[in-house]
């Protein structure tokens, strides 16, 4: 069964700083991953995804996430936090199997401080 | 950039009440879903439809729910009896193919935050 888990319910960080959103999965069969951003009253904006090849994945506002197969981890990442980065992120796994919905972690509230 | 439209954003029905939440997917995809955000939680996956039928639903959809592509453009999520525990952010998705080998992200809609009294 796939699950993904988020330790962190917040992350403060202060502006320029380097910021690290922390995801660990499990699936079966090779992982689908992403991450998605939440602000509040919208719905879920596509960030980046991981399904094969380069580890390092580069995505959407200056983010990237790195694949650890042997952590399992995704972790999202990105050099410079800007205060518009302040919202929900939430990780999400699909498995290789053929299901095609997204199982989310219980997000992360990243809070950027000026 | 094309959207995923959800009408309403706000929808208050009473207990016992049906209620039709709407969505527009992007217009060249061809995989629908549905989920829902209970407040303070994650987003649970509710079901997902393809060619006309559903190709998976997860515990949470029972016999009170079900969905329909009507027409050419709209896909619809009803709730036939309503219950308290309902109450949540409703969120429709779109995906352009289904596939094993290529892993398209899904887009979401706004939601339609669903409030039973």
């Amino acid at each position: 069964a796939q699950s993904v888990a988020q330790p962190e319910d917040q992350v403060n960080v202060a502006e320029g700083n380097p910021l690290t959103v922390k995801c660990t999965y499990s699936v079966s069969g090779n992982p689908y991953l992403f991450w998605y951003v939440q602000y509040p009253n919208r719905g879920l904006q596509f960030l980046l995804k991981y399904i094969t090849g380069d580890n390092l994945v580069k995505g959407s506002y200056g983010f990237e996430a790195e694949f650890n197969k042997s952590q399992t981890s995704f972790h999202l990442k990105k050099p410079s936090a800007l205060v518009s980065d302040s919202a929900l992120y939430f990780c999400a796994v699909r498995d290789g199997t053929g299901a095609n919905n997204l199982f989310f972690g219980t997000g992360t509230r990243l809070t950027v401080i000026p | 950039e094309p959207e995923v439209t959800q009408t309403p954003s706000h929808q208050v029905t009473q207990m016992g009440q049906e209620v039709i939440l709407r969505c527009v997917p992007i217009s060249n995809h061809l995989y629908f879903y549905w989920y829902r955000q209970i407040l303070g939680q994650k987003v649970e996956f509710l079901v997902s439809f393809y060619n006309n039928e559903i190709s998976e639903k997860s515990e949470i959809f029972d016999d009170q729910f079900s969905v329909e592509r009507p027409d050419g453009s709209n896909f619809t999520l009803k709730i036939r009896s309503t219950k308290l525990e309902d109450s949540a952010m409703y969120f429709c998705a779109s995906s352009e193919v289904r596939t094993r080998r290529v892993g398209q992200p899904q887009h979401f809609g706004d939601g339609t935050r669903l409030s039973i009294l």
